[in-house]
């Protein structure tokens, strides 16, 4: 069993849809990491959360430490939102480990 | 604009030779820098751990002699695939962490290296 372990791993929605994928872990951590990954490869950080719930735009991100799990959430999907979403944890320092990705695809 | 920049973003070299990617933090100090590796539609794998002036720390099963780090300065990290081979034929990235409390202690990778060994 991996130690971070996304779902679903592949998803279609249709523009304007609202979106959730989902992250468990199984290690104590200090910070939960939601990163974006384009088809050229470049990864952005979308958010870091030890805690709660972050909003940047259409995205939200929540994590609940007792249940060792995070969603991230996209509001009225567009299909630039088209990309493999990636959660990792860090249980200290800026070592990473990484969830598997889930593809997203988002249609006009 | 990228705060960790990573060169080349393509490279094609011949099996047997040796090819440098670079990976520098444009605005801030990085005394750590991490490589990774990803192999297509897999999760990004941690090859190395860069720290500033001193030896890389590898993880297991990955080879120190054909995967040489060198982090000789606070801004620039550099990994050297030596006598590659087709099976090295890999996307490369790195990243870096901007510890910085006005930059919320963000992660930022660089932009990735796409490496073709034919």
């Amino acid at each position: 069993k991996n130690e971070v372990e996304q779902s679903p791993q592949n998803l279609t929605a249709q523009e304007g849809e609202f979106i959730t994928i989902n992250c468990s872990y199984s290690v104590g951590i200090s910070a939960l990491h939601w990163l974006q990954q384009h088809p050229g490869g470049g990864i952005v950080s979308l958010f870091m959360l030890s805690s709660g719930k972050k909003k940047h735009g259409r995205l939200i991100a929540t994590i609940n430490i007792q249940e060792k799990h995070s969603s991230l959430h996209i509001t009225a999907s567009h299909p630039r939102d088209s990309a493999v979403y990636i959660c990792a944890v860090g249980s200290g320092g800026s070592r990473l480990t990484f969830g598997e990705g889930t593809q997203l695809t988002v249609n006009p | 604009g990228a705060v960790v920049s990573q060169h080349p973003s393509r490279v094609i070299c011949k099996s047997g030779t040796s090819v440098k990617i670079e990976c520098r933090s444009l605005d801030f100090q990085a005394t750590t820098m991490f490589w990774y590796r990803q192999f297509p539609k897999q999760s990004l794998m941690l090859m190395a751990t860069s720290n500033e002036g001193s030896k890389a720390t590898y993880e297991q099963g990955v080879e120190k002699d054909k995967f040489l780090i060198n982090h000789a300065s606070l801004t620039l990290s550099t990994l050297t695939v030596t006598s590659a081979h087709p099976e090295d034929s890999s996307f490369y990235i790195c990243s870096a962490r901007d510890w910085a409390e006005y930059s919320g202690n963000t992660i930022y990778f660089g932009e990735g290296s796409w490496l073709t060994v034919v």
